[in-house]
């Protein structure tokens, strides 16, 4: 079955810090890749999307590249900030259902 | 505002008993999904809906039951089979089409714990 694996955490980084979250995948299909934001106490915000391979998502200055010859979906930021620290979600969905295929999820925290 | 409002936030349950968590939108989404969140494990799908009168169970959905009576509403019931039911309960939505890749919304969350 379709599966997303993070890589272990917690990261721990200080303000101005470039960050690279990992992301793999196995599916079946073509999937979509996500990655979602969880904040403290909140639900999950999409962080950001790419459809197809080679396509790129990108917001809050936060990156991520579609990678389908290396099943990868991995996350970066060029210079964090202590809000970014929060818990981020790797996903896929694949089928016409939409249904979202979570990994564990990565908590970030970042110092000033 | 649009959106995805579930409630409560905060709620205990005693041994043996059933409770419902409410979940409603506003977004005039024809999915709505529920999901569990525990510590350290992601989140995993306990039932999917994708129109009314209408759904399927997701990865964990014993213990948990489901009614999609309308598009807006899609409440969740842990019932007193479900053996460890503390967790973050998270609703989300979405459109419904032929393409993969449509945006699910979620909700605030509703925390359940067991007392």
């Amino acid at each position: 079955g379709d599966s997303v694996t993070q890589m272990e955490g917690p990261v721990t980084l200080s303000e101005e810090a470039f960050l690279t979250i990992n992301c793999t995948y196995t599916a079946t299909g073509y999937p979509s890749l996500f990655w979602y934001v969880q904040y403290p106490g909140e639900g999950l915000q999409l962080l950001l999307k790419a459809t197809k391979a080679d396509d790129k998502g990108s917001n809050k200055g936060f990156e991520a590249t579609y990678r389908k010859e290396t099943t990868s979906f991995h996350l970066e930021k060029g210079s964090v900030q202590v809000s970014d620290s929060a818990v981020y979600f790797c996903a896929l969905a694949t089928g016409a259902n939409s249904k979202l295929t979570f990994g564990k999820g990565i908590t970030l925290s970042v110092r000033p | 505002d649009g959106g995805i409002t579930q409630s409560p936030k905060y709620l205990f349950r005693k041994e043996g008993q059933n409770v419902t968590l409410s979940c409603e939108q506003n977004l005039n989404h024809d999915a709505m999904y529920w999901y569990r969140q525990d510590p350290g494990q992601g989140l995993r799908l306990i039932y999917y809906s994708q129109i009314v009168n209408d759904f399927q169970k997701g990865d964990i959905a014993e213990g948990y039951s489901v009614s999609r009576e309308k598009k807006e509403s899609f409440p969740l019931t842990v019932t007193s089979a479900q053996k460890n039911p503390t967790a973050f309960y998270l609703c989300a939505s979405s459109y419904r089409d032929s393409e993969a890749g449509n945006t699910i919304y979620f909700g605030e969350g509703s925390w359940l714990t067991v007392v």
